[in-house]
């Protein structure tokens, strides 16, 4: 079975400071992907950032990357330059890549951070 | 514009009554998913369709129902055999690019029971 582990329920940075926000996973699959999502106080989850498991370079995106250690099975999300904005709960996700449960997501607990100035 | 739309944003519903969620999206995806957050929780899988007149249970499908008759359309019927509804809705669609399904969410709906 898929599982994603969030073990900061809640994390602070001062703005334009750069933060790191934990994700460690579990799957037997060879291939799969691995997502963050952001959830403001309005609910809409928005899609940040995807690595692959077979991917050799770190996902880049905006002020947003991914920190992926395969062997750790860990895949940190690094928010650059912190903003006010930036202040929500945080997701980490993982797909799977077997036939019937094709592009499901498991779904981390989450962190939420809170930026301050 | 392209987009995930649910209705309503808000949803009370009485003991012992069924309600339907609606999400719709014209992105053109062929899948879609329900999924349902409690507060200070993750998102659990309710339902999901990789394709039109198909569709197959999540982790926490008992209560609920669903159908696909549409591309476009994916509703969430919460039945009264669902104890505990009162919850966040989270709709979503995914395409496959560059060998990559990734998902995108519509607003949700969030049920309040009376």
């Amino acid at each position: 079975a898929q599982k994603i582990t969030q073990t900061q329920p809640g994390m602070f940075v001062q703005e334009k400071e750069a933060v790191t926000l934990d994700c460690t996973y579990d799957t037997s699959d060879p291939s799969y992907g691995l997502f963050w999502y952001k959830q403001p106080s309005s609910g809409e989850m928005i899609f940040l950032i995807y690595q692959g498991s077979y991917d050799q370079q770190n996902a880049t995106e905006g002020r947003y990357s991914l920190n992926f250690q395969k062997a750790r099975k860990s895949a940190n999300l690094v928010i650059s330059a912190s903003q006010l904005g930036d202040s929500a709960m945080y997701f980490c996700a993982m797909s799977s890549t077997r036939g019937s449960t094709l592009g499901r997501l498991y779904f981390g607990r989450g962190t939420q951070l809170t930026v301050w100035p | 514009d392209g987009g995930i739309t649910q209705s309503p944003k808000y949803l009370f519903r009485k003991e012992g009554q069924n309600v339907t969620l609606s999400c719709e999206q014209n992105l053109n995806h062929d899948a879609m998913y329900w999924y349902r957050q409690d507060p200070g929780q993750g998102l659990r899988l309710i339902y999901y369709s990789q394709i039109v007149n198909d569709f197959q249970k999540g982790d926490i499908a008992e209560g609920y129902s669903v159908s696909r008759e549409k591309k476009e359309s994916f509703p969430l019927t919460v039945t009264s055999a669902q104890k505990n509804p009162t919850a966040f809705y989270l709709c979503a669609s995914s395409e496959r690019t560059a060998g990559v399904e990734t998902q995108y969410f519509g607003p949700g709906t969030r049920l309040l029971v009376l």
